[in-house]
């Protein structure tokens, strides 16, 4: 089953206002998680890096004022995209990094979040 | 983070197995090579990852080349449902978690 979680999947808001996105991780502490975002027929791009406690780390070019990320508790990171544009509708994605894998895979991705700003 | 360098398309064949190519020849000795998948408007999907050794699971083979600086996907036996765009990324462990994306792979399985 889904380790990683984000809600809402798809949200429609109109242009202005602001929508937020979370993203949990389900059974483990995750002190840092990951947001990627998509546009059609394009690829991830990250856009941030999360950190529990502190300030994210942006991806040169990625506005921190226009996307507010918090990583409020181990468990859960919000992006909150503010004052949203149509040019912002996109497939957001988080991801989170499963401490004590050893060799195996730690890092999970959530289902993703459509935005539509109309 | 390396640079990865993948074939825009493949079709394969229902059955067949898919190779897939990754190049990326700037590797340095602390980067692992990890592959995920996406089917349509979903999250990716962990396939394998690997260093140096060869790798297999229940999924796929991971053949890294000895110089590390190409490295092979292998389905065995690709079904409808192994259609999806396979990324090839490469992390060092000084970032984990922290992946950057090529554009991918597009596989179409074909009855």
């Amino acid at each position: 089953g889904a380790v990683v979680s984000q809600h809402p999947s798809w949200v429609i808001c109109k242009s202005g206002t602001s929508v937020k996105i979370e993203c949990r991780s389900l059974d483990f502490q995750a002190t840092t998680m990951f947001w990627y975002r998509q546009f059609p027929k394009q690829s991830l791009m990250l856009m941030a890096t999360s950190n529990e406690g502190s300030k994210a780390t942006y991806e040169q070019g990625v506005e921190k004022d226009k996307f507010l990320i918090n990583h409020a508790s181990l468990t859960l990171s919000t992006l909150t995209v503010t004052s949203a544009h149509p040019e912002d509708s996109s497939f957001y994605i988080c991801s989170a990094n499963k401490p004590g894998q050893g060799a195996g895979n730690t890092i999970y991705f959530g289902e993703g979040s459509w935005l539509t700003v109309v | 983070d390396a640079k990865t360098t993948q074939p825009p398309s493949m079709d394969c064949a229902e059955g067949r197995a898919a190779n897939l190519p990754c190049n990326h020849s700037t590797i340095s000795g602390n980067e692992y090579v990890y592959w995920y998948r996406q089917i349509h408007s979903q999250g990716p999907q962990y396939i394998i990852h690997g260093l140096k050794n060869n790798e297999t699971n229940e999924m796929a083979s991971l053949i890294i080349t000895e110089d590390r600086k190409s490295s092979t996907l292998i389905l065995p036996h690709a079904t409808l449902r192994d259609t999806a765009v396979y990324y090839c990324t490469c992390m060092t462990t000084d970032s984990w978690g922290k992946l950057q994306f090529g554009a991918g792979t597009q596989v179409v399985v074909t009855p």
